[in-house]
C-alpha cells in the first residue's frame, strides 16, 4: 500500500496563480520529497525537507511540513504553464534502504 | 554528467513473455532503485540494488528480479508476463544506498497484450 495520499487529485489554474498540494503520510517518515513528473516520463526530483524542519524554500517553490498531523504541502507561486505537470509527495522507508514510498499524485493544470 | 538511461523505452510483449528491462545510473553513482507505475496502484517499489547486492526488496512476487552488474548497470526481468504486468517501470540511481536524493530515469514502458 502507498504511504501517502495527495490532495486535490486534480488542480486547474489560471498562470501567474500560485497552486498548493496537500500530502498526508501514514508513519513517521526521516524525511519527506517531492517529485515533478511531466506526462508519462521520470520523476524530477524537486526539494528534500528533513523531519525535524517546518517549512524550507527553493525559488518558487516552498514546503512545509508538521510531522505531528503527518501532513506536507507544496506551494508553487507564481504559476507557469511549464509548471503542467503530476507532484508527487514521498517518504522514504526503512532507514538506510532507498525505497521511496510515494503519494497518489496531483495532476496540476496551469492554463496559459 | 548522463542522466539515467533506460533501454527500451516502449516494449510490447504477450502474456507468458519474459522481458528484461536495462538501467544504466548516473556515472559514479552505486545504488539503483526499480519502481513500477500503474494507473491503479501508482508508483510502486520494486527493489534496490547496491555493490551487485540487492538490499531491499517490495512486495512483488517472484516472478519480479532484478541484478545488478560491476559497472552498476542493473536490469530487471518480469517472467511469464501477466496482463496486469503493463506499466512504466522506472529506474532511480543515487550515489550511495540510503542517499536521500534519486535520479529517475525516463521509464521503459511496457505493454502486455
Amino acid at each position: 500500500s502507498q504511504q501517502g495520499e495527495e490532495d486535490p487529485q486534480a488542480l486547474s489554474i489560471q498562470e501567474g496563480e500560485n497552486a498548493t498540494m496537500n500530502c498526508s503520510y501514514k508513519t513517521s517518515i526521516n524525511n519527506l520529497q517531492w517529485y515533478r513528473q511531466n506526462s508519462g516520463r521520470g520523476l524530477v526530483h524537486l526539494i528534500l525537507i528533513r523531519s525535524n524542519e517546518r517549512e524550507k524554500h527553493s525559488g518558487r517553490l516552498r514546503v512545509t511540513l508538521d510531522t505531528s498531523k503527518k501532513s506536507s504541502s507544496l506551494l508553487i507561486t507564481a504559476s507557469r504553464a511549464a509548471d503542467t505537470a503530476s507532484y508527487f509527495c514521498a517518504t522514504d522507508g526503512v532507514t538506510g534502504a532507498n525505497n521511496l514510498f510515494f503519494g497518489t499524485g496531483t495532476r496540476l493544470t496551469v492554463i496559459p | 554528467k548522463a542522466g539515467v538511461t533506460q533501454t527500451p523505452r516502449y516494449l510490447i510483449k504477450t502474456r507468458g513473455q519474459q522481458v528484461t528491462l536495462s538501467c544504466s545510473p548516473i556515472s559514479g553513482h552505486r545504488s539503483v532503485s526499480w519502481y513500477q507505475q500503474t494507473p491503479g496502484q501508482g508508483l510502486q517499489f520494486l527493489f534496490e540494488y547496491f555493490s551487485e547486492t540487492q538490499r531491499n526488496k517490495g512486495n512483488f512476487p517472484g516472478r519480479f528480479s532484478g541484478r545488478q552488474f560491476s559497472n552498476s548497470r542493473s536490469e530487471m526481468n518480469v517472467s511469464t508476463l501477466e496482463l496486469g504486468d503493463s506499466a512504466l517501470y522506472l529506474c532511480a540511481s543515487s550515489l550511495i544506498a540510503g542517499s536521500e536524493t534519486q535520479y529517475f530515469g525516463p521509464g521503459t514502458r511496457l505493454l502486455v497484450l
